[in-house]
């Protein structure tokens, strides 16, 4: 069964580095977004993109941050210059073309952030 | 409350005891999704109801739908020890590109 796949499971950085954070979305699917999880607080939305440009990003998504498909495969999320309270579950997610499809996620990537 | 809240916050059952989680929203809907996640894992997706449905089964998940009130519930029959997990709800509203709105969800334990 076709799955997404998220690299690396658990990253830990310094204050002010840039991380990147990988996914691979499931091969036939045209939407691709990510989430964040805070330890202990629910699972927030960031951004979604399609059609190689940024549908909608919430207030989360400012400056710091920006997502790629570099090739036909890959979905990335960078974070410039990471910060404390960037420490969190990241889950990338993707669905077909059909409007009320359900998301499917990938097994996230922990970030912390010292 | 914001939207998709679940109550209760956390839930202690007997394995083969039914759960049931409650969760409302604010906003009209086009569907709800229930969502478990094992802890410090990735969310799996459960069962999906549309905004025009009122109930929806699959093995022994039972969501119920209720746009008048703005609610809906997850009932878990015959509870596992496997079923352990946290359980969320998720909204999803609009046009667009369809992003999730989460609840805060329910911690769920099945003592074996």
């Amino acid at each position: 069964e076709p799955e997404v796949t998220q690299t690396p499971s658990h990253q830990v950085t310094q204050m002010g580095q840039e991380v990147i954070l990988r996914c691979v979305p499931i091969s036939n699917h045209l939407y691709f977004y990510w989430y964040r999880q805070i330890l202990g607080q629910k699972v927030e939305f960031l951004v979604s993109f399609y059609n190689n440009e940024i549908s909608e990003k919430s207030e989360i998504f400012d400056d710091q941050f920006s997502v790629e498909r570099p090739d036909g495969s890959n979905f990335t999320l960078k974070i410039r210059s990471t910060k404390l309270e960037d420490s969190a579950m990241y889950f990338c997610a993707s669905r077909g073309l059909a409007g009320h499809n359900e998301q499917f996620f990938g097994p996230g990537t922990r970030l912390t952030v010292l | 409350s914001q939207q998709g809240e679940e109550d209760p916050q956390a839930l202690s059952i007997q394995e083969g005891e039914n759960a049931t989680m409650n969760c409302s929203y604010k906003t009209s809907i086009n569907n709800l999704q229930w969502y478990r996640q094992n802890s410090g894992r990735g969310l799996v997706h459960l069962i999906l109801i549309r905004s025009n449905e009122r109930e929806k089964h699959s093995g022994r998940l039972r969501v119920t739908l209720d746009t008048s009130k703005k609610s809906s519930s997850l009932l878990i029959t015959a509870s596992r020890a496997a079923d352990t997990a946290s359980y969320f709800c998720a909204t999803l509203s609009g046009a667009g590109s369809y992003q999730l709105t989460f609840g805060k969800g329910t911690k769920l334990s099945v003592i074996p």
